[in-house]
């Protein structure tokens, strides 16, 4: 049973447009992980979380907002969505070593 | 802040033959280094990893060697298999407190049969 889980998979967003990427695990790991994959750059950290209510801004974390409601969700907000925010995003959990990555959600800004 | 360097960006070996991928870091401070492997259209899964106080790990096929002077480490996978085909990250972490990593930019590996 998958322990980290995304919604949605696939999403089609308008420029200037509002987009929440939800985030969910079961793994009961303190530390969640919101990453950006390009072509070219690997994994980026945007936004992480030690625990529920807390967010941390990562490397990237312009034009990106993180909320932690819970100890299983982790939510990444695009409040105004633009083209260069196309990308594939992937969240995580994790504890002192491993981390566990969901199965990724495509956004495509338009 | 950390900077980590994947050398290869594309690896073509032949079945059987060894695949080695290097990277280098810059933080003196990080401490643990995961290897990530991702098949085409799926997410990250972790394959090993090794921390600084050891050198060298071993887990089947895939021997991880970490030389801190040098601030590098490499993936070595012997008797590759086609199901060896994918994209291989590295990472760095401090391994303190968030546990946050840097990946490198990957590694496109294609075993040809």
């Amino acid at each position: 049973e998958a322990a980290v889980t995304q919604s949605p998979r696939n999403k089609v967003a308008v420029t200037g447009g509002k987009v929440t990427l939800s985030c969910n695990q079961t793994n009961n790991h303190n530390n969640m992980y919101w990453y950006r994959q390009d072509t070219g750059h690997g994994l980026r950290l945007i936004h992480y979380s030690y625990g529920a209510g807390s967010t941390e801004k990562g490397d990237i974390p312009d034009g990106y907002k993180a909320s932690r409601p819970s100890q299983e969700n982790f939510s990444l907000i695009l409040e105004l969505a633009t083209p260069s925010q196309t990308s594939v995003y992937f969240c995580a959990s994790g504890g002192q070593y491993e981390q566990y990555f969901g199965p990724g959600t495509r956004l495509t800004v338009l | 802040g950390e900077k980590v360097e994947q050398h290869e960006s594309t690896l073509s070996v032949r079945e059987g033959d060894s695949a080695v991928i290097n990277c280098t870091y810059t933080d003196t401070a990080s401490s643990y280094f995961p290897w990530y492997k991702q098949e085409a259209g799926k997410s990250l899964h972790f394959v090993i990893d090794i921390r600084s106080n050891v050198d060298r790990k071993q887990s089947q096929r895939l021997i991880v060697l970490l030389d801190k002077k040098a601030k590098r480490f490499s993936l070595h996978i012997t008797a590759t298999q086609p199901e060896d085909s994918a994209i291989y990250f590295c990472a760095a972490s401090l391994n303190t407190g968030n546990y946050k990593y840097v990946f490198g930019a990957g590694t496109r590996l294609k075993v040809i049969a």
